[in-house]
């Protein structure tokens, strides 16, 4: 069974600049989620996927968004980088529902500069 | 949204010493979660316990859902133990399925 991977693992980019996040879910499992975790801070949602929809978001700009894959992977895009968005990205995939346990993948480290 | 407050906020021990972490939390829930963070920075899966006593070798998990809190107890702890523990609890009304919220972690420092 193959757990959540992410990439990058890190990631410069310049205040203004786009990027973009990747995550792929444990097998079997078919809603992704992601957590922006700033440092010294527990992880924050930023928005959940299921069925290749937004199933849910956080107190996240517009400037985040994502897309879920038919193989459930994941984007995290998020446009016009400031400084504040520097952060570790989490993501979790889960089967849907209150009731599921999560699991995280590595992270990825985005420093904006 | 839920409040997850995780106490104390840091904590330092000997080797071999035992502790207790604590999450409270401001709603009913239909399940609770405990964290490691490595130093990497990855989410490590102790402990998925809406409600009753768990073990898993040295460290054990109680989640009294009735009364809003959790105790995770870190028995004979070792350096490898070392890292921020935290807890999470899942919205359980609304269109949002599955969204945790987390608290601020408990830094468990522990020496040789």
């Amino acid at each position: 069974e193959t757990g959540v991977t992410q990439s990058p693992t890190h990631l410069i980019k310049t205040r203004g600049q786009q990027v973009t996040l990747r995550c792929s879910s444990q097998s079997g499992h078919n809603t992704v989620s992601w957590y922006q975790q700033a440092l010294g801070q527990g992880p924050q949602f930023i928005f959940q996927y299921y069925r290749e929809e937004e199933n849910g978001r956080g107190n996240f700009p517009p400037r985040f968004s994502g897309l879920q894959f038919p193989n459930y992977s994941s984007e995290l895009n998020v446009n016009a980088l400031e400084l504040d968005d520097s952060a570790l990205y989490l993501c979790a995939s889960s089967l849907p529902g209150t009731f599921s346990e999560q699991y995280f993948g590595p992270g990825t480290r985005l420093t904006v500069t | 949204g839920i409040q997850v407050e995780q106490s104390p906020p840091d904590l330092i021990l000997q080797e071999g010493a035992n502790s207790t972490l604590r999450c409270n939390f401001s709603d009913s829930v239909n399940n609770l979660q405990w964290f490691h963070q490595n130093p990497w920075g990855q989410l490590i899966n102790l402990f998925y316990i809406p409600s009753g006593t768990k073990q898993n070798g040295r460290l054990s998990a109680t989640t009294v859902a009735t009364e809003r809190y959790s105790l995770l107890y870190i028995s004979s702890s070792q350096t490898t133990d070392s890292g921020v523990y935290f807890c999470a609890v899942p919205t359980s009304r609304g269109s949002t399925l599955g969204r945790l919220y987390f608290g601020r972690g408990t830094q468990l420092t522990v020496w040789p």
